[in-house]
């Protein structure tokens, strides 16, 4: 298993500033993943973000609006650029164990973000 | 959603009651879980179902899976007020490395 803190747990900005999330694991991960939930919807997959390369974002997502750090294998954080009151959501940080058995995916407690 | 629908979107049941939800997906899976979310706060892992497994079983959930079909159920039983919350499915695609998830099903359990 894997404990996963996401900072701030929630947060609420001014429409044209950025946020940057931060995403802390208490073991070495390859992947970690970054997901976002608007009100009332389910997750979806922001990028996924792997140490030492560019992060890979789904169709939908640029770097420009959500740019990703991973400089280590413990740690990653998601920045929300000019921010505008269509990014109020949910965003969660996650990881999944590799090599071996795929088993289930671990996540933080989400951070709220507000952009009024 | 990105991998698939699950129905019903909402589900308003008595306790002792027998809640079912459905999850249905796109592609072909390495494996299927299903989660809970309180109220908008983090997920909670409740069990995981292989490609090649049909059905299993943890305390009170039942979880079937049709590969033929892109399906997969989570049945609760003898539900409680403490199960109100969110309920989705994810998949692993096979070969990949994400978890997709569903549109989720938001379960009340009256009291």
């Amino acid at each position: 298993s894997a404990v996963i803190s996401q900072k701030p747990s929630r947060d609420i900005c001014q429409r044209g500033t950025s946020l940057t999330i931060q995403c802390q694991v208490d073991s070495q991960v390859t992947m970690m993943f970054w997901y976002r939930q608007q009100p009332g919807q389910s997750l979806t997959l922001i990028a996924t973000a792997n140490q030492g390369s560019e992060a890979t974002y789904e169709s939908g997502f640029v770097i420009d609006k959500f740019p990703i750090s991973r400089p280590n294998l413990t740690f990653s954080t998601l920045t929300v650029s000019n921010m505008s009151p269509e990014d109020s959501s949910i965003y969660l940080c996650s990881v999944r164990q590799t090599g071996g058995e795929i088993a289930e995916a671990f996540f933080g407690q989400g951070t709220r973000l507000t952009v009024v | 959603s990105q991998q698939g629908e699950e129905d019903p979107q909402a589900l308003s049941i008595q306790e002792g009651e027998n809640a079912t939800m459905n999850c249905s997906y796109k592609t072909s899976i390495n494996n299927l879980q299903w989660y809970r979310q309180n109220s908008g706060r983090g997920l909670v892992h409740l069990i995981l179902i292989r490609s090649n497994e049909r059905e299993k079983h943890s305390g009170r959930l039942r979880v079937t899976l049709d590969t033929s079909k892109k399906s997969s159920s989570l049945l609760i039983t003898a539900s409680r007020a403490a199960d109100t919350a969110s309920y989705f499915c994810a998949t692993a695609p096979t070969g990949g490395f994400k978890t997709i998830f569903g549109a989720g099903t938001r379960l009340f359990v009256k009291a």
